[in-house]
């Protein structure tokens, strides 16, 4: 079974640039989660999506971060204007269901580092 | 916001040591807890999900324990390898369902550890 695509890997920009993130989650399974995970920290959810429809995004900076999940399959996850502060791996991750009693399968993360 | 705390934040061991830590969690709206293994440049890997207080659950040589009366969990690593060497995160999962953490999965920082052949 293949597991969570992510890309790119790692990715240098300059402040005020934008970037992408790409994401395509185990097949068939409805919950995709971007999380980013700063040096030192936990990973922190940014958005969740139940097939195409997004479930929570409380803690997404909208006026920068944004995140789409077309046809319920993949998903991709910009920043625009990047700021140092961004500087984070970011984690794609999917479910089977979307309660969280079920395990999170995770992507190896995109590590973003904004100079 | 849910605080949930993990310690020590970085443990080194030898080869051949057993090893524990701690994940700290809110005791009130239990839902599920979490633990996962991340390895450098490999994704997070679940270990395991427990829902229930007492709960104990195996996997090779590493186990969990889970008390959501007291708001905690410790994961056991018996014999560590360097193989073992890996970022280990909790996650906690409230089930208050009038609550904007209800169904969440809140992280730890994680504990790093190190094992030395």
């Amino acid at each position: 079974e293949a597991g969570v695509a992510q890309s790119p890997r790692y990715k240098i920009i300059e402040k005020r640039q934008s970037v992408a993130f790409w994401c395509n989650p185990i097949s068939g399974h409805a919950t995709l989660y971007w999380y980013q995970q700063i040096l030192g920290q936990g990973p922190k959810l940014l958005i969740q999506f139940q097939n195409n429809g997004v479930v929570d995004d409380s803690q997404l900076p909208k006026d920068r971060f944004s995140a789409e999940r077309l046809k319920g399959v993949d998903s991709t996850l910009k920043i625009q204007p990047a700021k140092l502060e961004d500087s984070a791996v970011y984690l794609c991750a999917s479910s089977l269901l979307a309660a969280v009693t079920g395990e999170l399968f995770f992507g190896e993360g995109s590590r973003l580092t904004v100079l | 916001i849910l605080n949930v705390e993990q310690s020590p934040q970085s443990l080194h061991v030898q080869e051949g040591d057993s090893t524990n830590f701690t994940c700290s969690f809110p005791s009130s709206n239990f839902y599920a807890l979490h633990w996962y293994r991340w390895e450098t440049a490999k994704s997070p890997e679940a270990l395991f999900v427990m829902t229930l207080n007492g709960d104990e659950k195996k996997k090779g040589r590493i186990s969990a324990t889970l008390n959501t009366k007291e708001g905690y969990s410790y994961l056991y690593i018996k014999g560590s390898q360097p193989e073992d060497s890996a970022t280990y995160l909790c996650a906690f999962s409230s089930g208050d369902a009038g609550g904007t953490s209800y169904g969440k999965l809140t992280f730890g920082q994680g504990t790093i550890l190190t094992v030395h052949p």
